[in-house]
């Protein structure tokens, strides 16, 4: 079964820059997607294919992918932006589809 | 404005089967694929499933932790998607989500249910 690897956790002082990655096999032939959660809540998607931004997520949110390592950057990260972050990604086939380990992002 | 309600979860015994609904309004339902994703208590997210659209004739495809237990269907005429579920375990206990996700020309959609809990317990 194929496998998105992320650290669990990751510390940021506010107004610094948070980054969180995302190892996977297929990451070099298939986008990245990244998801935020907070406690309580669904999911919301705030990267997608690798880089790209949905309408309404605030510009420091930043998404990039080298490799076997996509790679989502917090600039000037906010104490609401204290979440569980996951990688969204498929495997070679492009027919299943996975989530990473997911990182509990702590802001202080 | 989008909606995805995801309804019929609750207690079920290890073994029985329970069948989870997905009414959605406020988008193309008949042009979106519809997914299935379930998160354990204190567990991470797990991708279940997806069902595509008539012309790509209904296919659907499951995790490997699923397969041959749980089956997605969907209803056009309702705007509403199914995940069936069968023989169900302690460790199927989970909020379940239905999502979907697609491109209209430049736009990029992605949209989920607040979920339905099931409990799988004796």
């Amino acid at each position: 079964s194929y496998e998105l690897t992320q650290p669990p956790s990751v510390s940021v002082s506010p107004g610094h820059t948070a980054r969180i990655t995302c190892s996977g096999d297929a990451l070099p032939t298939q986008y990245a997607y990244w998801y935020q959660q907070k406690s309580g809540q669904a999911p919301v998607l705030v990267i997608y294919e690798d880089a790209k931004r949905p309408s309404g997520i605030p510009e420091r949110f930043s998404g990039s992918s080298s490799g076997t390592v996509a790679t989502l950057t917090i600039s000037g990260a906010q104490v609401e932006d204290e979440a569980d972050y996951y990688c969204y990604s498929t495997d070679s086939s492009a027919d299943l589809w996975f989530f990473g380990t997911g990182t509990q992002v702590s802001v202080l | 404005e989008v909606q995805l309600v995801e309804a019929g979860g609750g207690l079920v015994q290890p073994g029985g089967s329970l069948k989870l609904s997905c009414a959605t309004s406020g988008f193309i339902f008949s042009a979106a694929p519809m997914f299935w994703v379930r998160q354990a208590p204190g567990k991470g997210l797990e991708w279940l499933g997806r069902i595509r659209i008539k012309t790509k004739n209904y296919a659907t495809t499951y995790a490997a932790s699923i397969k041959g237990r749980f089956t997605i269907s969907r209803d056009d005429s309702r705007n509403t998607a199914f995940l069936q579920m069968d023989s169900l375990r302690a460790e199927d206990t989970a909020l379940y989500y239905c999502t979907t996700s697609y491109s209209f020309g430049s736009v990029f959609f992605d949209y989920w249910g607040q979920g339905t809990l099931v409990t799988v317990s004796s």
